[in-house]
Formats: C-alpha cells, structure tokens, sequence
C-alpha cells in the first residue's frame, strides 16, 4: 500500500538557519505530494504541493521538488524564522476519485531558536 | 474569506456522555473527512461524504458516527466516548471534480473525556 517516511525528528535550529525535512514516498501509480504545516493547538495549514515529476511547489519561502527517480519530495527553506516553529507532514494522494485519502507522514517537530 | 469551521474548538465531555462535534463550510466542497489525531501521531482518517453517500474506514469503531444533513455541515457523533477517544478532531473539505487532489482543513476540536 501507499506510505510516507519522513525523517525522525524532532529538529532544532537557531534562526536564519537553512532547513531540510526529508521525505520519501511509496505509491502505486502518479500521486500528488504535499507538504502540510501544524502549528501549536491548531489545525493542518496546506503548506505546498507537487502533483507530478519534476514539479516544484513553493509557499511562504518553503520548497519541495517532486524526484520521480528517488520518491522523494523534501522540503527546504533558506532562512527559518522562529514563527516556523511547528509540526510538518508530508503527505500523498492517489487515485482522485470518490473513495480516495490522504496518506499522511509521522509528522516532525521543528523548534526554531532565536 | 470561504473557509472551514469547527465547533467547539475545545470540548470537554464525561466518560461514557455521547458528544458531537460540529464543522461547516463556505467552499461549497462535495466531500467531507473527518479525522482523529493523537497526540504526536499524523491524523488518522475515520470516514468521509462524498456528497451524501458515506464511506467508513475498516477500522474505524462504531462508537463513533456521522451526520451530513446539507452539504455545508457535517457532524461527528460519539455515543460513548472513553478515555483513549481523547483526540484532536479535524474536519477537511475537498472538491472531487477540480483541485481533486487538494484537502482544506478546519482548526480541529480538542476533546477531553474525563
């Protein structure tokens, strides 16, 4: 079946920091990859997504390139504020239709120190 | 601003007295998802609407129901909830015939079963 690993957490960095949150992927057919933010005491935010090869999704200076070849989709961001503190998933979908879901990641922490 | 909404945000309930949680669109989606979230775990689906036909999860308890009167709102009931049903509960939207891959989440409901 399809699933999500992401990479164990959880992660700590000081402000201005370049961050890196892997993530790799196993699907039957094209899914489309999200990348999706909690922050403290709240709901899932939509981060960025990718919906095939090569596509690269972008938001709020967040990236993630959709690698067909190594089922990847890693999310990186240049310089993390402290506001980024919070929960990120990365996840998949398959097969849009009636009866479809999202296949969620474990989820990692990132605490951003000033 | 269209939008999902939850209600209560925050609910406390004894064990065994049923409760219902409530969650309302504006994005005039097709589908509704309810989801249950532990703490530190990546939400786990309980069952979705597509329009008015219900799809359950295999393993979701029956202790736990839904209600789709209309297609704005949609209701989760638990008859008896015990003490591991404390959760985090969120609702999603998503529209199956444009943006079919994109799932727009509420703030969720912190339920608390004393």
């Amino acid at each position: 079946g399809d699933s999500v690993t992401q990479m164990e957490g959880p992660v700590t960095l000081s402000e201005e920091a370049f961050l890196t949150i892997n993530c790799t992927y196993t699907a039957t057919g094209y899914p489309s990859l999200f990348w999706y933010v909690q922050y403290p005491g709240e709901g899932l935010q939509l981060l960025l997504k990718a919906t095939k090869a090569d596509d690269k999704g972008s938001n709020k200076g967040f990236e993630a390139t959709y690698r067909k070849e190594t089922t990847s989709f890693h999310l990186e961001k240049g310089s993390v504020q402290v506001s980024d503190s919070a929960v990120y998933f990365c996840a998949l979908y398959t097969s849009p239709g009636a009866n479809s879901k999202l296949t969620f990641g474990k989820g990692i922490t990132l605490s951003v120190r000033p | 601003d269209a939008m999902v909404i939850q209600n209560p945000r925050y609910q406390v309930t004894q064990f065994g007295k049923p409760v219902t949680l409530s969650c309302s669109q504006t994005l005039n989606h097709n589908v509704m998802y309810w989801y249950q979230q532990k703490s530190s775990q990546a939400p786990k689906l309980l069952f979705h609407y597509y329009d008015k036909d219900f799809n359950n999860e295999a393993d979701t308890p029956d202790n736990f129901q839904s209600r789709r009167p209309n297609t704005s709102f949609c209701f989760l009931d638990i008859r008896s909830p015990g003490l591991g049903d404390a959760a985090m509960y969120l609702c999603a939207t998503s529209r199956i015939d444009r943006d079919t891959d994109t799932q727009y989440f509420g703030p969720g409901t912190r339920l608390t079963v004393l």
